[in-house]
């Protein structure tokens, strides 16, 4: 069974571009889940979404958003890149159960540095 | 939202010796409490879970208590090795997780 992957692993962008992730889930698992991680930060909670809706979301600027398709693949997408966005941006799929929370898969992550 | 804190922030032990993090969280609504290791350059991986209804679970040599009136949670690694380097998140979830800001453990050979 494959895992959860992320492309591309690696991107390095100039402050002021904007840069879309992707995250295909393990298959039958239909709830997305983001975070950033950054050292000392922990993982940060971006936003979830679940059959192309998004279920909650996070505390964080208007500039990341995302979403995600029928197959359950989703995207996110940063605008107007800042110095302080680089960082590890991970992506993790779950069945969930209705409201009920179920063993989130991470991928390995992409690690985005703005320059 | 729900605030997860997590200590200690690093932990360094000698091999064979047992390790301990501990996390608090502030939603009382929470029920579900994940534990992640995250080893250099991978994705977190969940290596224990309890849920609400349960007090203790354990694994081998991985344990995880929870304490739902004082809401706090604990992971305890017991006869550690040098594999079990690696840095540990605790989360705690009501609808969605909220992750502690990680302790980094090293076991010394």
């Amino acid at each position: 069974k494959a895992g959860v992957t992320q492309t591309p692993r690696y991107l390095i962008k100039t402050r002021g571009q904007q840069v879309t992730l992707s995250c295909s889930p393990i298959s039958g698992h239909r709830s997305v889940s983001w975070y950033q991680q950054t050292p000392g930060q922990g993982l940060q909670f971006l936003f979830e979404y679940f059959s192309e809706t998004q279920r909650n979301k996070g505390n964080f600027p208007g500039r990341f958003s995302g979403r995600q398709f029928s197959n359950s693949r989703s995207e996110m997408n940063v605008s107007t890149l800042e110095l302080g966005d680089s960082a590890l941006y991970l992506c993790a799929s779950s069945l969930r159960m209705g409201s009920v929370n179920t063993e989130a898969f991470f991928g390995q992550g992409t690690r985005l540095t703005v320059v | 939202g729900e605030n997860v804190e997590q200590h200690p922030s690093t932990l360094s032990v000698q091999e064979g010796d047992s390790a301990v993090i501990k996390c608090t969280y502030s939603d009382s609504a929470s029920n579900y409490f994940p534990w992640y290791k995250q080893e250099l350059g991978k994705g977190p991986q969940l290596i224990i879970d309890i849920r609400s209804n349960v007090g203790e679970k354990k694994d081998q040599r991985i344990a995880v208590t929870l304490n739902k009136t004082a809401k706090h949670f604990s992971l305890h690694i017991t006869e550690t090795q040098p594999e079990d380097s690696a840095v540990y998140f605790c989360a705690a979830s009501t609808d969605d997780m909220r992750f502690g800001a990680g302790t980094r453990l090293t076991v010394k050979p």
